[in-house]
């Protein structure tokens, strides 16, 4: 949506590369998630942060919500990375759980 | 084992059909969402509801009603169905409206509208 601008569209990365995927916002956030969605179409989610950064495995997430952006870290890729990746906001101005999808940056993890 | 699961998994329907899209979890999670993925757009969230019969409007619910009278059910109804509600559409819960608490999402059901 256009509450959150996420970046690259696309991203092919050769295994045991790295590379970061970025989500900008344009209001006030108050949490934000990232998902993947695997070639089967479902969607799993990586981490939610409400601010910091979290980690797990291969993969690192940030949230500055001073600087309204987010970003995930994909380490050492594997081809299991491959996907499209969402980040999803809950902007400040929003009751309860609404979260506002980016339109997704698709990754492709080659051998 | 955490699960939400859609029915039906593939759809095709002709104009003016009703259709019921029928979404369970078996978490005892209060809040429910509808969203439909198109390509380019995202996700956009259809409607909300945080209990039984409470349920709320998001981005795009327009041409959608939904139904929630058990709190591990929500469904999604499309009274005459339009060629423009062919989409992707997932199913999510969580544990409370509250905005910490992580989505879970279904399968998806792609529903195709002839």
């Amino acid at each position: 949506g256009d509450q959150v601008e996420q970046s690259p569209s696309a991203l092919s990365l050769h295994e045991g590369t790295s590379s970061a995927l970025r989500c900008n916002f344009t209001t006030t956030t108050r949490s934000v998630q990232w998902f993947r969605q695997n070639s089967r179409g479902s969607l799993i989610n990586l981490f939610y942060l409400a601010s910091g950064t979290k980690e797990n495995g291969r993969l690192k997430s940030a949230f500055d919500s001073k600087e309204l952006y987010s970003t995930l870290h994909i380490r050492d890729a594997q081809l299991e990375d491959s996907g499209t990746y969402f980040c999803a906001a809950v902007p400040g101005n929003s009751a309860g759980n609404k979260l506002t999808f980016g339109i997704g940056t698709r990754v492709l993890v080659r051998p | 084992d955490m699960k939400v699961t859609q029915m039906p998994r593939y759809l095709i329907k002709r104009m003016g059909e009703n259709v019921l899209l029928e979404c369970g979890q078996d978490m005892s999670h209060e809040t429910m969402y509808w969203y439909r993925q198109d390509p380019g757009l995202g996700l956009q969230l259809i409607y909300i509801s945080y209990d039984v019969d409470s349920n709320s409007e998001g981005d795009i619910p327009k041409g959608y009603r939904v139904s929630r009278k058990k709190r591990e059910h929500f469904s999604l109804i499309l009274d005459s169905a339009k060629t423009n509600q062919t989409s992707v559409y997932f199913c999510a819960s969580s544990l409370s409206p509250n905005s910490q608490n992580t989505l879970y999402f279904g399968a998806g059901t792609r529903l195709s509208v002839l």
